[in-house]
């Protein structure tokens, strides 16, 4: 069947640090890898878009990569800060359908 | 960046009523618009994929009769959802894609109530 899971329901780290948060998926052949980062009771908001034939792309103080092989893309957010405080989504863009399908999302929680 | 605005951003009707919301692109034009329904501390579950001028694509186990879904010009979609009931009771949100662009842009989101 297929999966899309981000691997920690939530996490907490120190401000400061490197927050790393995780997406896997199975059973997909996406043409992109998203981003999104999401606060209560809002939608979400677009942060960093990758393509399968990219392996990393960065933005500020966001770094994405993404391993087709692994079926796995990482998102990290260095010297983090509590405003970075949120629930992260990772989204594919599957080919062919073109349907954009998200994971179960990551509750990032930076403390001061 | 583009905007999708939404409206109404929080409902509450009584059971049996129907309840529409809407859902405009106000910078560009949407050929595409997605509508995705979240449950606390859940993810964003896709119902379906709004054509401008065409019937919306339902996703497996969405009742396309009780969410009507309406996608009548580039700029505005509508999500009816009729006869409401407390299980209906979640918060709907819409998306669209600029032309050209993988990036998705999402309104601000429905709270529906249904008592």
């Amino acid at each position: 069947s297929q999966k899309i899971e981000q691997n920690s329901e939530a996490l907490n780290i120190q401000e400061g640090k490197t927050a790393t948060l995780t997406c896997n998926y199975t059973n997909y052949s996406p043409a992109y890898l998203q981003w999104y980062r999401q606060d209560p009771g809002r939608g979400p908001v677009f942060l960093l878009l990758i393509r399968e034939n990219e392996k990393e792309k960065r933005k500020e103080r966001l770094k994405v990569t993404f391993d087709t092989t692994l079926k796995q893309s990482l998102f990290h957010i260095t010297a983090s800060q509590p405003a970075d405080s949120a629930t992260y989504l990772c989204a594919l863009l599957t080919s062919g359908t073109y349907k954009y399908i998200f994971g179960t999302g990551t509750r990032l929680k930076v403390l001061a | 960046g583009a905007v999708v605005s939404q409206h109404p951003s929080r409902v509450i009707c009584k059971s049996g009523t129907s309840v529409k919301i809407e859902c405009r692109s106000l910078d560009f034009q949407a050929t595409t618009m997605f509508w995705y329904r979240q449950f606390p501390k859940q993810s964003l579950m896709l119902m379906a994929t709004s054509n401008e001028g065409s019937k919306a694509t339902y996703e497996q186990g969405v009742e396309k009769d009780k969410f009507l879904i309406n996608h009548a010009s580039l700029t505005l979609s509508t999500l009816t959802v009729t006869s409401a009931h407390p299980e209906d009771s979640s918060f709907y949100i819409c998306s669209a894609r600029v032309v050209g662009s993988g990036e998705l842009f999402f309104g601000e989101g429905s709270r529906l109530t249904v008592l």
